[in-house]
């Protein structure tokens, strides 16, 4: 079945670490995007990919990074200068150009140890 | 900016009822589409149901309906015959319609709905 893999689960961060969270999706999309979700504020974009090689910040990019080596894969590394990283985080995809709905990963959980 | 609007932070419902959720959006575009996300406790996003703003008509799937009011920019989500699988945060969700440059999908701050037994 195709979808999107986000991975791990659940991820703790100690203080001054950076962290990588894996997605991965097998769509053939040619869009992808990294959310992050926090209590009573929904989703807000942090960076985004159109194209494989090219990435563009979102609302919230700041302590952020991202590369696009694949189609299939965008990971997203949450820097220590991020100060406030607990929360919810979440990968989509999607057609480009098109009236097409993001599909979601199942999410990652970060916390600060 | 386009902006998204869900003024009702919870609610519940009995098992069976309807329950209807709002939301209220704000855009100068003519061209635009609508949708309605799931989450449930699992946190997968699920789509729901979504509207183009050119059809009048409103979109329907199964239990769930919209009432899109275009000129009130108001797209409300009917869920009839309530179930408890039902219990899920609802986001409202608005994207400019563009076939030729990417913009955003803008998300509300969402609605927990609770379907009671």
């Amino acid at each position: 079945d195709g979808g999107i893999t986000q991975s791990p689960k659940y991820l703790f961060r100690k203080e001054g670490q950076n962290v990588t969270l894996s997605c991965e999706q097998n769509l053939n999309h040619d869009a992808m995007y990294w959310y992050r979700q926090d209590p009573g504020q929904g989703l807000r974009l942090i960076y985004y990919s159109q194209i494989v090689n090219d990435f563009q910040k979102g609302d919230i990019a700041e302590g952020y990074s991202v590369s696009r080596e694949k189609k299939e894969s965008f990971p997203l590394t949450v820097t220590s200068a991020q100060k406030n990283p607990t929360a919810f985080y979440l990968c989509a995809s999607s057609r480009l150009y098109s009236n097409q709905p993001q599909h979601f990963g199942d999410g990652t959980r970060l916390s600060i140890l | 900016a386009q902006t998204v609007t869900q003024s009702q932070p919870e609610m519940s419902v009995q098992e069976a009822e309807t329950v209807t959720l709002s939301c209220t959006y704000d855009t100068s575009e003519n061209n635009y589409y609508l949708f309605w996300y799931k989450q449930p406790p699992s946190r997968q996003m699920i789509l729901v149901i979504r509207q183009e703003a050119y059809k009048q008509q409103n979109a329907t799937e199964n239990r769930f309906s919209v009432n899109f009011q275009k000129a009130a920019k108001s797209f409300s989500l009917k869920i009839s015959d309530s179930q408890l699988g039902d219990t899920a945060m609802y986001f409202c969700a608005f994207m400019k319609h563009d076939e030729t440059s990417y913009d955003k999908v803008i998300f509300g701050p969402g609605t927990s709905l609770s379907v009671i037994p």
